[in-house]
C-alpha cells in the first residue's frame, strides 16, 4: 500500500525551539507539499516542491523554511517555534501535474 | 486566482436521508477536481477525480457529479460512519498544487 508517512502524531515543544517534521513517500512522487490547517481556515500551503533541492514558497511560508536532499524526504523547520504555529500539519504528495494528492496523516504540534 | 467555496459549512443527517454537498469553483482551465474525505485527527483520503463536465463517480453511497462552476457529492441514504468533513479542490492551469475549500462538516445520526 502506498504511503506518506509523517514522524511524529503528537508533538509538543517550548516557544524559541528549532522545530523539525519529517515526511517520507515511497510513491517516487515529483511533488511535495506542507500544508496547515486550522479551524476555519481550512488547508493553507506552507511551501511545496517540485524536484530534489527544489522548493516554492506557498501562501504562508514566513516563519517556516523546508528542505528536499531526496526525491522521497521533504521536511518542514520551524527556524523559532511561536504559539501562533500551534496546528495540525499536513504533508502530501502527487505526481508532477497529474492526479490528486496523497496525504500523510497529520502531525499535531503544539507550541508552549 | 483559483477559488473554491464549499456549503454548507455544516450539515446534520438522519441516518437514511439523502443530501448533497456542494462545492463552487472559479478556475482557469480545469485540470482535476478533487474530492477529499477527512475524519478527525487524521489526514485527508481521496475519494474522486473529476475532469470534464458531465463526469460523474461513484462509490458504495457517494456520488461525485460535475458542471462547468461547481460539483455537488449525493449522499445516499447516509449512515453514521459516514459522519466526517469532506473536502473539495480544484487544480488549473498550469499549476501542479491544489486549491482546497473550507469543507463540509457531515454528522450522520441514528
Amino acid at each position: 500500500d502506498v504511503k506518506v508517512t509523517q514522524s511524529s502524531r503528537y508533538l509538543v515543544k517550548r516557544t524559541g525551539e528549532k522545530v523539525f517534521l519529517e515526511c517520507v513517500q515511497d510513491m517516487d512522487h515529483e511533488n511535495m507539499f506542507w500544508y496547515r490547517q486550522d479551524p476555519g481556515l481550512g488547508l493553507r500551503l506552507i511551501y511545496f516542491s517540485y524536484d530534489v533541492k527544489m522548493k516554492e514558497k506557498g501562501d504562508i511560508p514566513e516563519g517556516y523554511s523546508v528542505s528536499r536532499e531526496k526525491k522521497e524526504r521533504f521536511s518542514l523547520i520551524l527556524e523559532s517555534a511561536s504559539t501562533n504555529q500551534t496546528s495540525m500539519y499536513l504533508c502530501a504528495s502527487s505526481l508532477s501535474g497529474k492526479g490528486g494528492y496523497t496525504f500523510g496523516s497529520g502531525t499535531r504540534l503544539t507550541v508552549v | 486566482e483559483d477559488q473554491v467555496t464549499q456549503s454548507p459549512e455544516a450539515l446534520r443527517l438522519q441516518e437514511g436521508e439523502s443530501s448533497s454537498l456542494n462545492c463552487s469553483y472559479t478556475v482557469s482551465g480545469l485540470r482535476g477536481l478533487f474530492w477529499y474525505r477527512q475524519d478527525p485527527g487524521k489526514g485527508p483520503e481521496f475519494l474522486f477525480t473529476l475532469y470534464s463536465a458531465g463526469e460523474e463517480k461513484e462509490k458504495e453511497r457517494l456520488k461525485a457529479t460535475l458542471t462547468k462552476k461547481e460539483s455537488f457529492l449525493h449522499i445516499t441514504a447516509p449512515k453514521p460512519e459516514d459522519s466526517a468533513t469532506y473536502l473539495c479542490a480544484v487544480r488549473g492551469g498550469t499549476a501542479s498544487k491544489l486549491t482546497f475549500g473550507t469543507g463540509t462538516r457531515l454528522q450522520v445520526t441514528l
